[in-house]
């Protein structure tokens, strides 16, 4: 069975630096790896995903990478704004199966 | 509207009534699915429909949870002889076609409150 963790659960940082969130899975065998943020009482928006056969994806200050030999990724932050104070989550879609399979997620805050 | 639509936003019922949740998916898409966030935690899998049929219903919690999409469009999830322990966030997503690199977008959840 398929499990994510991420780490840390929570993250303060002060504005304008880089910051790192890590994710980890348990099994290798994955179709894509997507990043989502979620605020407060919202679904979640779609940041980045990387397919299996893909080391990273870029979007504007965001970069995601993916190790799956290690059952790996992390998503870097450049810059840090107060607006990017959100829940991050990370999920995963195995082989012979479209549903995510999600991590607990860290809570971010960016201090101004 | 152009995003996953869902609703009510909020519901409150007492246990033991039985409720009903909707999910309209972005226009044109194949696949939709159901996940259940409870506080502090992550989405966790319910069902998966391709078009009107239900292919994985593996993560429901129990035979009270029922699901359909008739017509392969809008879809309804049912909870009958609803429990406190059936509160929570209930996300629908939909994704463009049957892919495994397409990307799931999601609604702003209905918050199930269970008294």
């Amino acid at each position: 069975k398929q499990e994510v963790t991420q780490i840390p659960a929570a993250l303060s940082v002060p504005e304008g630096e880089n910051l790192v969130l890590n994710c980890s899975f348990t099994d290798s065998a994955i179709y894509n790896l997507q990043w989502f943020r979620q605020d407060p009482g919202k679904g979640l928006t779609s940041l980045l995903l990387i397919q299996s056969s893909q080391r990273e994806q870029t979007s504007g200050r965001l970069n995601a990478s993916l190790d799956k030999s290690s059952g790996r990724s992390t998503l870097y932050i450049a810059a840090s704004q107060p607006g990017d104070s959100a829940t991050y989550l990370c999920a995963v879609s195995s082989f012979g199966n479209e549903k995510l399979t999600f991590g607990t997620g860290t809570r971010l805050t960016i201090i101004p | 509207g152009a995003g996953v639509s869902q609703s009510p936003r909020y519901k409150v019922a007492k246990r033991g009534q039985d409720v009903a949740l909707r999910c309209d998916p972005i226009s044109g898409h194949v696949s939709l699915f159901w996940y259940q966030q409870a506080l502090g935690q992550g989405p966790e899998f319910l069902t998966y429909f391709q078009n009107e049929a239900q292919l994985d219903k593996s993560g429901l919690p129990s035979d009270r949870f029922f699901a359909e999409r008739p017509e392969g469009s809008v879809s309804t999830l049912k909870i009958q002889r609803t429990q406190q322990e059936d509160s929570a966030v209930y996300l629908c997503a939909s994704s463009l076609d049957r892919g495994y690199n397409q990307p799931q977008h999601f609604g702003d959840g209905t918050r199930l409150s269970i008294l």
